[in-house]
Order: structure tokens, then C-alpha cells, then sequence
């Protein structure tokens, strides 16, 4: 199995600070790597899929990047309603994997 | 509007069997593979299963592979989940979620509340 480990585990930022998530596969995966943010009590929401791609609705301070092992996410500034757990999810080999998440809290 | 219900969830006891089940509507439910994803409360995601738009394509996590079975109906607009041999660590919410495809290895677009599984004696 892919092993998807994320980091850190958890971070404070201020809004309007830019923040940065890693995600490493135990094993290359190409670009099939995909982002969801879940806020507390709601299921998660797909932002990135593809590594880098922007889903439909998403705003454009969120962006992903990366290939092969290594991928990044990034809130280019953070806002208030972005405070939630983040999870990479790899979709290149069965069974599909998630990271550990993200916990982003807003200072 | 896509819609995902989750049901069946509730309290039993280990070993015994659960099965679930998701009534779906909003989207053209054989277009899409479907899934079931579990989150113990206050931990992180763990994907269950999932099965293509035509049942063609099956795969389970290994935590549970040989003891959930998952299954759809399409004409019911129906995904379900039968759940045997039940372990404490099997107590979670479960997610029932829309593949963006077909098959069983893309993202998940859509995602039910969930329904909780409780397993206890």
C-alpha cells in the first residue's frame, strides 16, 4: 500500500499568512494526488485534484503542486474561514490512501 | 442538486453484521463509480471500499477486505455496504462518496453526512 504522509500535523497562522501543507507517497504517484479540506462536523471538500488543478468554485489562494513523491499545498493568504483539517489523497494504486491531515487554527 | 442519505449505521455488537446503505439522487447514478470512506471521530480519513458504475470494478481497504462486502443497485440509485464480523476498530462515521468518474481511482466530488457506527458490547 501507498503510505501518504503529511506535515506538519498541525499549525497556527495569522490571516493574511501564507501556509504551506507536504505531502510525501511512499512510492512514486505521479500527479495522482488530490486535496480536501473538512471543517468540524461537515464531510470533506475536494479543492485540488490532480496535484495542481483547481476544482470548480475553489478560490485562487488555494494551489497545489508536485509530482512523483513530494506535493505542497498552499493558502497564499490565509483567511478566517479557512481554519479546518486538510488531507492529501492518493488515487495511483488501490486501495486508495489519505494523508494523516492538516490541522490549520487561525491565530 | 446531488444528493448522498447514508442509513443503517447504529450500535452493535462485535462480531455481529451492519450493512448500510446510501440512496442517492441529483446525478445519473451508473455514470459514477461510489465509495465508502470512514473517519473515527476526531482522526483522519480511511477509505472502506469502493465500486465502479457497472459493479466491474471492486476494491476494499485492507482493514477490511474478506469481512465487508460492498454492492449497488441501479436501478434503486442505491450503494450499500454489508458489514460482517464487527470490530471494536470499526467504529467510525461512515462517508458514502461519489467517484468524479466512472470507475474507482479518481476523487471523491460528493459526500453524504455520514452515518455512525457504533460497535460495543
Amino acid at each position: 500500500d501507498i503510505q501518504m504522509t503529511q506535515s506538519p500535523s498541525s499549525l497556527s497562522a495569522s490571516v493574511g499568512d501564507r501556509v504551506t501543507i507536504s505531502c510525501k507517497a511512499s512510492q512514486d504517484i505521479r500527479n495522482c494526488l488530490h486535496w480536501y479540506q473538512q471543517k468540524p462536523g461537515k464531510a470533506p471538500k475536494l479543492l485540488i485534484y490532480d496535484a495542481s488543478n483547481l476544482e470548480t468554485g475553489v478560490p485562487p489562494r488555494f494551489s497545489g503542486g508536485g509530482s512523483g513523491t513530494d506535493f505542497t499545498f498552499t493558502i497564499s493568504s490565509l483567511q478566517s474561514e479557512d481554519a479546518a483539517t486538510y488531507y492529501c489523497q492518493q488515487y495511483d494504486n488501490l486501495p486508495l490512501t489519505f494523508g494523516g491531515g492538516t490541522k490549520v487554527e487561525i491565530k | 442538486e446531488v444528493q448522498l442519505v447514508e442509513s443503517g449505521g447504529g450500535l452493535v455488537q462485535p462480531g455481529r453484521s451492519l450493512r448500510l446503505s446510501c440512496a442517492a439522487s441529483g446525478f445519473t447514478f451508473d455514470d459514477h463509480g461510489m465509495h465508502w470512506v470512514r473517519q473515527v471521530p476526531g482522526k483522519g480519513l480511511e477509505w472502506v471500499s469502493g465500486i465502479s458504475w457497472n459493479s466491474g470494478r471492486i476494491g476494499y481497504g485492507d482493514s477490511v477486505k474478506g469481512r465487508f462486502t460492498i454492492s449497488r443497485d441501479n436501478v434503486k440509485n442505491s450503494l450499500y455496504l454489508q458489514m460482517n464480523s464487527l470490530r471494536v476498530e470499526d467504529m467510525a462515521l461512515y462517508y458514502c462518496a461519489k467517484d468524479r468518474g466512472p470507475g474507482i481511482s479518481y476523487y471523491f466530488d460528493d459526500w453524504g453526512p455520514g452515518t455512525l457506527v457504533t460497535v460495543s458490547s
